[in-house]
């Protein structure tokens, strides 16, 4: 049962361009997302996050929008640069647990990056 | 730099033969957890510790065991692996803080022949 989807395994965007990432969840009880990024041979390294009483958070090109109702989530890179190359998981989990809880991920979604 | 440090990098052990992951971390965080992530699938908790505290997760099997005997420290024991724990096992730490991030170590990919 999986609680973090998401649903395209793959994504190919021209450079420049917009990439919109998407990922819904199906456990309301979560009230924190987040957005990693993995390059091979490495770990999962954070990039951007969101409370559930926000809609929307910005960090420099990379923008998260979230729409609690619709238990979705999405992340944009505009533009887009052949570094945002890369797998990037969504994941979720609960403020009110304290702060330790681990964090339940999606599958991920491989981003490439065309010059 | 500080950081998250997992060793081996590549384990390969037979089945049924009992085989140790480790991950340090020089970050001086209170939890420490560890994920498994099978091919193609999203990266699963196991367990963390919150200082001495373990939490295990309740679909953990029990094949699996961790040990964490300071802060800077914590093991993973796999008792008798089967051919379906091949997998990257990715550890990771925070402060344990509300909001915080967790960082994560490059992970060690497990072979079980």
């Amino acid at each position: 049962d999986q609680q973090v989807k998401q649903n395209s395994p793959s994504l190919s965007v021209q450079e420049g361009r917009i990439s919109i990432l998407n990922c819904d969840y199906t456990n309301s009880m979560f009230d924190y997302f987040l957005w990693y990024k993995k390059y091979p041979a490495e770990g999962p390294t954070f990039l951007i996050s969101i409370s559930s009483i926000k809609d929307k958070n910005e960090d420099g090109r990379f923008t998260v929008f979230l729409n609690k109702s619709a238990k979705h989530l999405s992340l944009h890179i505009v533009p887009s640069q052949p570094g945002d190359s890369a797998v990037y998981f969504c994941a979720a989990t609960y403020l009110s647990g304290g702060g330790a809880d681990g964090l339940t991920f999606g599958k991920g979604t491989h981003l490439i990056i065309q010059p | 730099d500080a950081m998250v440090i997992q060793n081996p990098r590549y384990q390969v052990t037979q089945f049924g033969k009992p085989v140790t992951l480790s991950c340090s971390q020089t970050l001086n965080h209170n939890v420490m957890y560890w994920y498994q992530q099978k091919s193609s699938q999203a990266p699963k908790l196991l367990f963390h510790y919150y200082d001495k505290d373990f939490n295990n997760e309740a679909d953990t099997p029990d094949n699996f065991q961790s040990r964490r005997p300071n802060t800077s420290f914590c093991f993973l024991d796999i008792r008798s692996p089967g051919l379906g724990d091949a997998a990257m096992y990715l550890c990771a730490t925070s402060r344990g803080l509300p909001s915080d991030t967790q960082y994560f170590g490059p992970g060690t990919r497990l072979t079980v022949l």
